[in-house]
């Protein structure tokens, strides 16, 4: 089945503990990207990746580091997070950029405390 | 800079009523537009989308019209059912980079 993974699905943690959210997408897509969406701003763009080793900005990169080492996995760390990192966080990819569809992982719910 | 403006909800509507979701976007050049829809507990999910001025994206029984003129991409749907009840989203992809912008979201509730 064609799909978008993330995990962890929920994940509480406290201010400062490295972590990291994977993504995995088994559709060979070249894009990849990742958003939060937050009550009353919809979802913004934090970075997104065009292919293997090309990463780029977003709207909202500030806290975040991501990699593309393969086509497939697109991990979203935090290196020290803050609880104003708390938020609902999806990944998506698609075949190219442009116009193309993008596919949606389920979310992953982050708590900072 | 680029960005989507939707009516803001929540919107609660009887079974079989004609559904209107305002959008409007502010971008240079010609942007791609999309509707996105998100049911409870669930990534979002493409629902139309049109990539140049007047054409008219159509699914599920879902239309939106890409109006340059008014910078718009209004969502319609004539016949609301139960099943609709989710939270709606326009987006914007930019001509010259991969920068998508979403709106806020437009939860719509559809009553038997």
């Amino acid at each position: 089945e064609a799909q978008v993974t993330q995990n962890p699905r929920y994940l509480i943690t406290v201010t400062g503990k490295k972590l990291t959210v994977t993504c995995s997408q088994n559709m060979n897509h070249e894009y990849m990207s990742w958003y939060r969406q937050d009550p009353g701003l919809g979802l913004r763009q934090i970075y997104y990746s065009m292919n293997v080793e090309v990463t780029d900005k977003g709207d909202v990169p500030e806290g975040y580091k991501v990699s593309r080492k393969e086509k497939r996995n697109f991990p979203l760390i935090l290196e020290s997070p803050s609880p104003n990192q708390t938020s609902l966080y999806f990944c998506a990819s698609s075949p190219g950029q442009g116009t193309d569809t993008q596919y949606f992982g389920p979310g992953t719910r982050l708590t900072v405390l | 800079g680029n960005s989507v403006t939707q009516m803001e909800g929540p919107v609660t509507l009887s079974e079989e009523a004609f559904l209107t979701i305002n959008c409007t976007y502010t971008a240079t050049g010609y942007p791609s537009l999309f509707w996105y829809v998100q049911y409870p507990g669930e990534g979002l999910q493409l629902l139309l989308k049109a990539t140049k001025a007047d054409d008219k994206g159509s699914n599920k029984g879902f239309e939106a019209t890409y109006r340059k003129e008014t910078t718009s991409f209004h969502l319609e749907k004539g016949s609301v059912q139960v099943s609709d009840s989710a939270v709606y989203f326009c987006a914007l992809l930019p001509y010259n980079n991969n920068d998508m912008r979403f709106g806020a979201g437009t939860r719509l509730t559809v009553k038997p």
